[in-house]
Parts: C-alpha cells; structure tokens; sequence
C-alpha cells in the first residue's frame, strides 16, 4: 500500500525549532514530488513548497520562501519541513502530500499523509 | 500569482440531489486543475485531475468539466458521505500551485 507516514503533534514555544516529518512506503520514493500544504485552523489549504528526493530539488511558494526549509533523505524515504524560528502565526496543520506521477512537475496530489498538528504558543 | 474562487462558499443540498460547484481561475489554467474532498479531520482526498479525469477509486456520480479559466465538479445524487469541503487546486502556474477557499456542502 502507497502511503505517506507523518510525525505527532508538536506543542512549542514562539522561537523555538521545529522539524516535521513524512515517510514515504510501498513506492520509489525517489521518483515522485513530495510538497507540504499548510491548513490554519479553520482555514482553507495553502501550498507551502516541495521537494523531488531524487535529486532534492526544491521550490517554494514565494509566501513561505525563507520562512520555511524542506529536505529530504532518501535513505530513509523521509521528506522534511523545518522552522528555524517558530512564530505562533506558524500554529496550523501541515499536510504532506505525494504528486501522483513521476517526475512531473505539474501535477496534482493523491496520496496525503495524516498530517501534523503544530501549536506555537507566544 | 493565480488566483482561484470558488462559488458559492456553501452549498445546502438535499441527500440524493445534484451539487453544482464553480472553481474560476484569474487566468487560463489549461486543464491543470484538480478538486479534493476533505471531510472535517481528515486529509483531503484527490477526486479528479485533468479537470475531468476521476482518481482511482471516486465514484462515478463525481464528475468534473472545464478548461481555461471555467471549471464545474459535479456530484450526481449526493450520498451522506458526500457532506465535505471542496477545493479546487491548479497545477499549470507556477510558483505557487494555489487552492481556491473551498466549497461547504452541508445537509439541506
């Protein structure tokens, strides 16, 4: 079965670290993007960035660029997001999600993980 | 960036009636765009791709249509299980691939 695995739920404080998971099984985790979709509460869905394992190509949306880090490591079939500096405004879900083909780019997401409830307390 | 909106914001609907949801991009999207389900808790699930393409598994009461800047998801006889939020999503421009702000479809 093709699924995508995420880490519990984090409580932080404002200016902490923070680094979320996602494991990949049951396909080449190499070969297809892996992007982060962030849900505020109550809110709708936001594309935060992604990430091609294969060769850890990374794009990110300009709102999230620099706020945010993604990575991978394709021994572990893991992707990542991290925060260097946590900021309550940063309180939401983050949803990791596989696109649905190979290498290409333009895509859509069909496989999801359960996602990660992140809480930033100020 | 593109812009996507959806219409309405919710959707009151009787079990076993026809949902009509609109998804209107700022500019041509091609046929990029994808529409996800996501009930309250839960990850969204991919519905249709391609604008009209079903993804393994989606009834065929779900059905999707348009290219351009015009797209309608179509649900034939709503089932109870159907009661969700809706998002549009292109994937033709980039950066970002954005979501329109989802449609409510609630029990009438």
């Amino acid at each position: 079965e093709v699924q995508l695995v995420q880490s519990g739920a984090e409580v932080k404080k404002a200016g902490e670290s923070l680094k979320i998971s996602c494991k990949g099984s049951g396909y080449s985790f190499t070969t297809h993007w892996i992007g982060w979709v962030r849900q505020m509460p109550g809110k709708g869905l936001e594309w935060v960035g992604i990430i091609y394992p294969g060769d850890s190509n990374t794009r990110y949306s300009p709102s999230f660029q620099g706020q945010v880090t993604i990575s991978a490591d394709k021994s572990i079939s893991t992707a990542y997001l991290q925060w260097s500096s946590l900021k309550a405004s940063d309180t939401a879900i983050y949803y990791c999600a596989r696109h649905s083909s190979g290498y290409s780019f333009a895509d859509a997401f069909n496989i999801w993980g359960q996602g990660t409830m992140v809480t930033v307390s100020s | 960036e593109i812009v996507m909106t959806q219409s309405p914001a919710t959707l009151s609907v009787s079990p076993g009636e026809r949902a009509t949801l609109s998804c209107r991009a700022s500019q041509s999207v091609s046929s990029n765009l994808a529409w996800y389900q996501q009930k309250l808790g839960q990850a969204p699930r991919l519905l249709i791709y391609g604008a009209s393409t079903r993804a393994t598994g989606i009834p065929a009461r779900f059905s999707g249509s348009g290219s351009g800047t015009e797209f309608t998801l179509t649900i034939s006889s709503l089932q109870s299980e159907d009661f969700a939020v809706y998002y549009c999503q292109q994937y033709n421009n980039w950066p970002p691939y954005t979501f329109g702000q989802g449609t409510k479809v609630e029990i009438k």
